[in-house]
């Protein structure tokens, strides 16, 4: 397996809690991804990073903050989390961008209630 | 997402036959096009892919064909077994927005399930 960790595994938090996601790489890709998986949705990109500092918004990024200060690390924050942010959440790692294969993390689950 | 549809959602085969599995896309300018499998628990896995300059492409027992014209590309496994049984997404590299650089967008999905 590529060397990707997200931490926590699992998180069950109360609605309208601060909630801050990492996931950890250890193979020096310089992109990084955020999706959420919800049934029926498939993927969906929520931010991803082409570098330190340098992050764009995918699909469905309301809601969500992302800051990358070190190649190896990608925080996703949920300044306010909502009942409609329960998901999981899936990190990913490519070297050179969408065109080329990326690598998930396990995932991490997380409730809002 | 809904610029990308794929079908079926749900797939029963008896081991050893075939399984396809198809996914129609929005954006004609698209030339990257990935299959991937999800195992219980885990996250998505690239099986297989495709770039634009080719029709088709084969790995042992998977392929994957493209028709750019129709916007249609499919994921064929023969000889189906029991640990072939997941979930597969395609995901197309698309512009899902003007302006944005294009990404993965994945389809809903397809749960597949080979019987012993």
């Amino acid at each position: 397996d590529a060397g990707i960790t997200q931490s926590p595994r699992h998180k069950v938090t109360e609605t309208g809690t601060p909630v801050t996601l990492r996931c950890h790489q250890t193979e020096n890709h310089r992109y990084m991804y955020w999706y959420r998986q919800d049934p029926g949705h498939g993927l969906r990109l929520i931010h991803y990073s082409y570098g330190v500092k340098d992050t764009d918004k995918g699909e469905v990024s309301d809601g969500y903050s992302v800051s990358r200060s070190k190649t190896e690390d990608f925080l996703l924050t949920l300044e306010s989390a909502t009942s409609s942010q329960t998901s999981v959440y899936f990190c990913a790692i490519t070297e050179q961008g969408s065109y080329n294969e990326q690598f998930f993390g396990p995932g991490t689950r997380l409730t809002v209630l | 997402g809904e610029n990308v549809e794929q079908h079926p959602s749900t797939l029963s085969v008896q081991e050893g036959d075939s399984a396809v599995i198809k996914c129609t896309y929005s954006d004609s300018a698209s030339n990257y096009f990935p299959w991937y499998k999800q195992e219980l628990g885990k996250g998505p896995q690239l099986i297989i892919d495709i770039r634009s300059n080719v029709g088709e492409k084969k790995d042992q027992r998977i392929a994957v064909t493209l028709n750019k014209t129709a916007k249609h590309f499919s994921l064929h496994i023969t000889e189906t077994q029991p640990e072939d049984s997941a979930v597969y997404f395609c995901a197309p590299q698309l512009r899902v927005s003007s302006g944005s650089a294009r990404q993965l967008t994945f389809g809903s999905g397809t749960q597949l399930t080979v019987l012993p």
